[in-house]
């Protein structure tokens, strides 16, 4: 079974500009969750899909967005891009909503400059 | 809001040491997770718990969630060279609820 894709995995951007990061769950998952991955902050929840509904939602500015579509693919963008939006964007699915074990992508890393 | 903290934030062993990195979440907890992350991996799901008071063993690791429901903690014995990687606890204050993670223990294991 193929594990979690993430489309692309390194992105460079600037200032004021916007990115939408992909996200492939396992096959059979209809849950995905995304975080924000920083060495000052850790793993910070953004957002969780289950059957295209958003059933949970991070701390985060309105500037950061997402949406799951009906094959549970999963996408999230982010608008005026900021330099403190530097990261690894984690994606994670599971088979279950709102709950078990949580199966992590490879990750997008998004350098702003 | 629910917050999940772990401590120490970095732990230096010698090969052969014992590690344990401590959790403990502001809300009660319905379960937890842990997870390592190799450097420049992602993170792997190590195991979940559910009960109050439950232990669980993985070989040389050790999971306890406190009978609270608000702390947990991972032991390893005899730390190895493989074991280097940042442990991450995870919780959730309900069945449904968004997933929260700790700020992650950084293990280093010198040979």
């Amino acid at each position: 079974k193929a594990g979690v894709t993430q489309t692309p995995r390194y992105l460079i951007k600037t200032r004021g500009q916007q990115v939408t990061l992909s996200c492939s769950p396992i096959s059979g998952h209809r849950s995905v969750s995304w975080y924000q991955q920083t060495p000052g902050q850790g793993l910070q929840f953004l957002f969780e899909y289950f059957s295209e509904t958003q059933r949970n939602k991070g701390n985060f500015p309105g500037r950061f967005s997402g949406r799951q579509f009906s094959n549970s693919r999963s996408e999230m963008n982010v608008s005026t891009l900021e330099l403190g939006d530097s990261a690894l964007y984690l994606c994670a699915s599971n088979g279950l909503a709102g709950g078990g074990e949580q199966f992590f992508g490879p990750g997008t890393r998004l350098t702003v400059l | 809001g629910q917050q999940v903290m772990q401590i120490p934030q970095y732990q230096h062993v010698q090969e052969g040491e014992d590690f344990t990195t401590y959790c403990n979440s502001s809300t009660t907890l319905s379960n937890i997770q842990w997870y390592k992350q190799r450097p420049g991996g992602h993170p792997v799901f190590l195991i979940q718990l559910v009960k109050s008071g439950e232990v669980k063993k993985q070989k040389r690791l050790t999971f306890q969630f406190g009978e609270a429901k608000k702390n947990s903690s991972l032991h390893i014995t005899a730390t190895q060279t493989t074991d280097v990687g940042t442990y991450f606890c995870a919780g959730r204050n309900n069945q449904g609820g968004k997933l929260i993670f700790g700020q992650g223990t950084e293990l280093s294991v010198k040979p």
